[in-house]
């Protein structure tokens, strides 16, 4: 166990609609990423946050946003959703803003139908 | 940009074997970490490795950071079934941006 708790596991939507994906990281890390995962694919970094402000942007759509709160807890908002945001959706924390190892969640697999 | 380039891309091998893998980069990193990704579950931290010319083991994982701090390798020997998995590895640079690999995917075959 990680210490990194993602939910909800699974989210099954339809095109056009919005969720959002909740993740807790490990106690004490102050930086979270998060991270897509489409099948057969890579890891492609979507966003990343330390201690509540926005560290670094990946290829995150524009329809797509995060936050991080006061407790550290981070949330990844998709809206407007299509076919092709089917995916597996990663966080992960880390102790601190840079060169510190990621510790990943188990995901949240997002289909979209 | 830089690039991170792992291979190979895919190995089939039998159980007992040794394997190795690799990742090379355009530019240089100062930390390298090894991942490992079981269907359906995050990837877990296998090895980190913070120096150039650092060679690191976890049971029957051993890992190097290249000389150049260009390069990484890791080496699983004696494989057995439970090590079928995607294998990442990642660089993080000067500038602390972390990047994956596209992964190994390892099947071993009794």
């Amino acid at each position: 166990d990680s210490g990194v708790t993602q939910t909800p596991k699974h989210l099954i939507t339809a095109t056009g609609q919005r969720v959002t994906l909740r993740c807790s990281p490990r106690s004490g890390d102050l930086s979270v990423y998060w991270y897509q995962q489409s099948l057969d694919q890579g890891l492609q970094f979507l966003i990343q946050y330390y201690n509540g402000e926005e560290r670094a942007k990946g290829n995150i759509l524009e329809r797509f946003s995060a936050q991080q709160f006061p407790d550290l807890h981070s949330e990844l908002n998709l809206s407007s959703l299509e076919l092709g945001d089917s995916a597996l959706y990663f966080c992960a924390s880390s102790v601190e803003r840079d060169n510190s190892p990621l510790h990943f969640g188990n995901g949240t697999r997002l289909t979209v139908t | 940009g830089q690039q991170l380039n792992q291979s190979p891309q895919s190995m089939f091998i039998q159980e007992g074997e040794d394997v190795s893998m690799n990742c090379t980069s355009s530019s240089i990193f100062n930390t390298w970490l090894w991942y490992k990704q079981d269907p359906g579950e995050g990837p877990v931290l296998l090895i980190a490795l913070y120096k150039a010319g650092e060679l690191t083991s976890n049971g029957r994982l051993t890992a190097q950071f290249g000389i150049t701090r260009k390069d990484s390798f890791l080496n699983i020997s004696a494989s057995i079934p439970s090590d079928v998995g995607i294998y990442f590895c990642a660089g993080s640079d000067s500038w602390g941006k972390l990047q994956f690999g596209a992964g190994t995917q390892v099947v071993v075959t009794p």
